[in-house]
This record gives structure tokens, C-alpha cells and sequence, in this order.
């Protein structure tokens, strides 16, 4: 049974960059797709990006200027970075193996 | 993007009851789309993928059909467990779009 978990700061100041880590556990990263999505506190869900674990990526347009995803086979992770982030990217980040397998997600709130 | 529209966005029903809820694509999804149960503070559940695979461990209660722009999620018999928010989700092509929800209450 494949498990993921978020990792990384819950509280980021605004025009700094958000970083999560998600480590899969109980299978390997190896030839799969993984993906962030987000939710604002009360609000619906927003797909952020998904990675090949070779290394090949697709981003929401809407984020694709300040979104980077990238991956770490030999340490079974991979990670998000969100630049310049604002108040709007206040939101439970959560990690997924498309679209089965999902981490608990993580609250990241944007303030100074 | 392909939009995603779910109706009604809120809905009360008794223990007990048949509930629909819908989703329409705003163009052609064949048949890519997800059914997620959501509940509060708990990450999503995916329930249906494909329009109407039913996933591994999630009752026979739930059914969902459809293709094309039209999608439908139906509980036959709705019990305490299911009170929660639902998603729909296009799979089709990116950026993938999830439905704004429908929170189901109990009456």
C-alpha cells in the first residue's frame, strides 16, 4: 500500500517561496506520475502540476510562472516550489499519486 | 481549460434516500472523469475513476455513469458514513479541473 507525507514549513512570509517535500513510502517512485493538488481553507480543489519520475512535468497555466516540481528517485521523494507566493496561496497542500493514492496534506499559510 | 459544473452544489437528504448528483464538462471528456468523497479535515477519497469504475473497498452503494460532456454519481441508499462534500474531476487533459463540489447534509 502505497503512502505518501507532505513535509515542510506551515507558515511562509508573502514574496517568499513555499517548499514541500512529499515521501512515498511502501512503493517505489520508479515509473509512476505524482502530483500537487491544493485547497484554500473552505474552498474546492486546484491541480498544481503532476511529474514523470523521469523528470517530465505539466503545470497548471495558472501557476506554470512560479511553479517548479521536481523529484528524487533515490530518495523516493519528490518536492514542490511555489515563488513569490501571497495570501491567495494559503491552502492545504496535498501530494498524490494520481488519483488513488493521497498524502494527508499539510496547511501552508502565507503571512508575515 | 475544460470547466466543470456539479449540481446542486448543497443538498439535504435523510438516511435512507436515493441522491444524484451531477457534473457537466464544459467539452467532450469521453469517459475521464473522477468521483471523490471528501470529508472534513481528511484528504479526498477517489470513489469512481473512468465514469463508472468503482474502486476497490467503496460500497456497491455508490454507481456513477455518463460520457461525453454528461456525468452523473449516485448513492441508492444513503447512510451516516456518507455525509460529506463530493467532487467531480476531468482526468481528460491538463490542466485536470475538479468540480466546485457538492456538500451533502444530513436533513
Amino acid at each position: 500500500q502505497v503512502q505518501l507525507q507532505e513535509s515542510g514549513p506551515g507558515l511562509v512570509k508573502p514574496s517568499e517561496t513555499l517548499s514541500l517535500t512529499c515521501t512515498v513510502s511502501g512503493g517505489s517512485i520508479n515509473n509512476y506520475y505524482w502530483s500537487w493538488v491544493r485547497q484554500p481553507p473552505g474552498k474546492g480543489l486546484e491541480w498544481i502540476g503532476y511529474i514523470y519520475y523521469t523528470g517530465t512535468t505539466d503545470y497548471n497555466p495558472s501557476l506554470k510562472s512560479r511553479v517548479t516540481i521536481s523529484v528524487d528517485t533515490s530518495k523516493n521523494q519528490f518536492s514542490l516550489r511555489l515563488t513569490s507566493v501571497t495570501a491567495a496561496d494559503t491552502a492545504v497542500y496535498y501530494c498524490l499519486k494520481p488519483f488513488d493514492y493521497w498524502g494527508q496534506g499539510t496547511l501552508v499559510t502565507v503571512s508575515s | 481549460d475544460i470547466q466543470m459544473t456539479q449540481s446542486p452544489s448543497s443538498l439535504s437528504a435523510f438516511v435512507g434516500d436515493r441522491v444524484t448528483i451531477t457534473c457537466r464538462a464544459s467539452q467532450n471528456i469521453n469517459n475521464y472523469l473522477n468521483w471523490y468523497q471528501q470529508k472534513s479535515g481528511r484528504a479526498p477519497k477517489l470513489l469512481i475513476n473512468l465514469a463508472s469504475n468503482l474502486r476497490s473497498g467503496v460500497p456497491s452503494r455508490f454507481s456513477g455513469s455518463g460520457s461525453g460532456t454528461d456525468f452523473t454519481l449516485t448513492i441508492s441508499s444513503l447512510q451516516p458514513d456518507d455525509f460529506a462534500t463530493y467532487y467531480c474531476q476531468q482526468s481528460y487533459g491538463t490542466p485536470y479541473t475538479f468540480g466546485q463540489g457538492t456538500k451533502l447534509e444530513i436533513k
